[in-house]
C-alpha cells in the first residue's frame, strides 16, 4: 500500500523554526509532484506549497512565502518543509500529499503532523 | 487571488441525493477536485478532474463542472458519507485553492 508518513511537528514559540519531513514508501516517489497542505484547528484545508518531481518548480502560498522552504530528496524518498519565523497562525496539522501530474487532484495523503506555535 | 465558495452545511435524508456546490469565477474553465474528510482523518480524494472517481470511491459519487459552479452529487446517501467535503482547483498552475468546506449531515 502506498504510504506517506509525516514527522517533525511539535511545540514552538513564535519566531521559532521547525523542519517537517514526509517519508514515502511503496510508490515511485521521484515521479510525483508533492504538496504540503495544512489545517488549523476547527478550520478548513489550506494549500501551503508545491514542488515538482524534479525539484525544478516550486510554489508557495502568499501566507508562507519568504518564511517556509519546501525541498525533496528523491534518493531518500523524502519531502521536507523548513518553517522559519513561525507565527501563531501557523498552528495547524500539516499534511503532505502527492500529485500525479499537473491539474490533477492530490491522490495520496499522509496522516498529518501537528505544529503548535504559542508563547 | 481566486476564491471558491461552498455552503457551510448540507443535510440529506438517508437514501436520498445530496448535492454540494462549489462556486468560483468561470470555474468551468478549470479542473475541480473533491476531497472527503472524516473527523480525525486525513482527506481522501473523491473526484478528480471534474468527473473522475479514483479506485475505491463508490459509483454513488459523481460530479459536474460548468459555468461558475461545480457540483458534487452523492446518490443514495449513507451514514458513512457524513464528512466534510472540499473542492479544490489549481489557480494559474501556480497555487492550490480550496473551498471553505461543506459539512454533510445524513439524517
Amino acid at each position: 500500500e502506498v504510504q506517506l508518513v509525516e514527522s517533525g511537528g511539535g511545540f514552538v514559540q513564535p519566531g521559532g523554526s521547525l523542519r517537517l519531513s514526509c517519508a514515502a514508501s511503496r510508490f515511485t516517489f521521484s515521479t510525483y509532484s508533492m504538496n504540503w497542505v495544512r489545517q488549523a484547528p476547527g478550520k478548513g484545508l489550506e494549500w501551503v506549497s508545491y514542488i515538482s518531481s524534479s525539484n525544478s518548480t516550486i510554489y508557495y502560498a502568499d501566507s508562507v512565502r519568504g518564511r517556509f522552504t519546501i525541498s525533496r530528496d528523491n534518493a531518500k524518498n523524502s519531502l521536507y518543509l523548513q518553517m522559519n519565523s513561525l507565527r501563531d497562525e501557523d498552528t495547524a496539522v500539516y499534511y503532505c500529499a502527492s500529485l500525479v501530474g499537473p491539474s490533477y487532484g492530490m491522490d495520496v495523503w499522509g496522516q498529518g503532523t501537528t505544529v503548535t506555535v504559542s508563547s | 487571488s481566486y476564491e471558491l465558495t461552498q455552503p457551510v452545511s448540507v443535510s440529506v435524508a438517508l437514501g436520498q441525493t445530496a448535492r454540494i456546490t462549489c462556486g468560483g469565477n468561470n470555474i468551468g474553465s478549470k479542473y475541480v477536485h473533491w476531497y472527503q474528510q472524516k473527523p480525525g482523518q486525513a482527506p481522501v480524494l473523491a473526484i478528480y478532474r471534474d468527473t473522475n472517481r479514483p479506485s475505491g470511491i463508490p459509483e454513488r459519487f459523481s460530479a459536474s463542472n460548468t459555468g461558475n459552479t461545480a457540483t458534487l452529487t452523492i446518490s443514495r446517501a449513507q451514514a458513512g458519507d457524513e464528512a466534510d467535503y472540499y473542492c479544490q482547483v489549481w489557480d494559474s498552475s501556480t497555487s492550490g485553492v480550496f473551498g471553505g468546506g461543506t459539512k454533510l449531515t445524513v439524517l
